[in-house]
């Protein structure tokens, strides 16, 4: 079974500029959730997809935008990027039914600079 | 609103002693525990977690946590710690059904020969 992938691994931006991160649910998952991580911190939950539509989202400004797809994989896209978007992006698949429980891809690392 | 609190953000142990990782949280109606475990340039990986039932929960590689909730903790145990166990452990919360997570900043186990 694979797990949650991500794409691309690492990403280089200049401030100002558009980027779009890509993630592959894991199979039978049906819900995707979105976070950055900050270095030294915790994630911070920026927005979740589920059947397409956002299901949730966290304070973080309009210009961070997604998409989920109808095989449930995703894309995160940040407009405008500003320095303090460097970070490393993780996406995480949870499958149906109640728990909550989330399974995270390898991240992607964002460096604006 | 919920947040959670991880006291100690570096503990450092000896190979084969009590592994003890503390985290209290606070939230307004029942909540859904995580333990997650990141490992250098890695995602995240899912340890354990509480929903309902039995307060102590058994997870890989040997941990285990307990719901107290007249405390409000969910702390992370192992009586054991391995050379491998080392890197950051992150504490969760999310309400029942909302599977958005909200994390604690860390604790990062060292462990010591």
């Amino acid at each position: 079974e694979t797990g949650v992938t991500q794409s691309p691994t690492h990403l280089i931006k200049t401030r100002g500029q558009q980027v779009t991160l890509r993630c592959s649910s894991q199979s039978g998952h049906n819900t995707v959730s979105w976070y950055q991580q900050a270095l030294g911190q915790g994630p911070q939950f920026i927005f979740q997809y589920y059947r397409e539509e956002e299901n949730g989202r966290g304070n973080f400004p309009p210009r961070f935008s997604g998409l989920q797809f109808p095989n449930y994989s995703s894309e995160l896209n940040v407009n405008a990027l500003e320095l303090d978007d460097s970070a490393l992006y993780l996406c995480a698949s949870s499958p149906p039914g109640p728990g909550d429980e989330q399974y995270f891809g390898p991240g992607t690392r964002l460096t604006v600079t | 609103a919920q947040s959670v609190t991880q006291l100690g953000s570096h503990v450092s142990v000896s190979e084969g002693a009590l592994v003890l990782l503390r985290c209290n949280y606070s939230s307004s109606v029942p909540p859904y525990l995580f333990w997650y475990v990141q490992y250098p340039n890695q995602g995240l990986q899912l340890l354990l977690k509480y929903t309902t039932g039995a307060t102590l929960v058994k997870g890989i590689n040997g941990f285990e946590a307990e719901f107290k909730k007249s405390e409000t903790s969910f702390h992370l145990t192992k009586p054991s710690a391995h050379m491998s166990d080392a890197a950051e452990y992150f504490c969760a919360v999310s309400h029942m059904g909302r599977r958005a997570l909200t994390f604690g900043s860390g604790t990062r186990l060292q462990v010591q020969p």
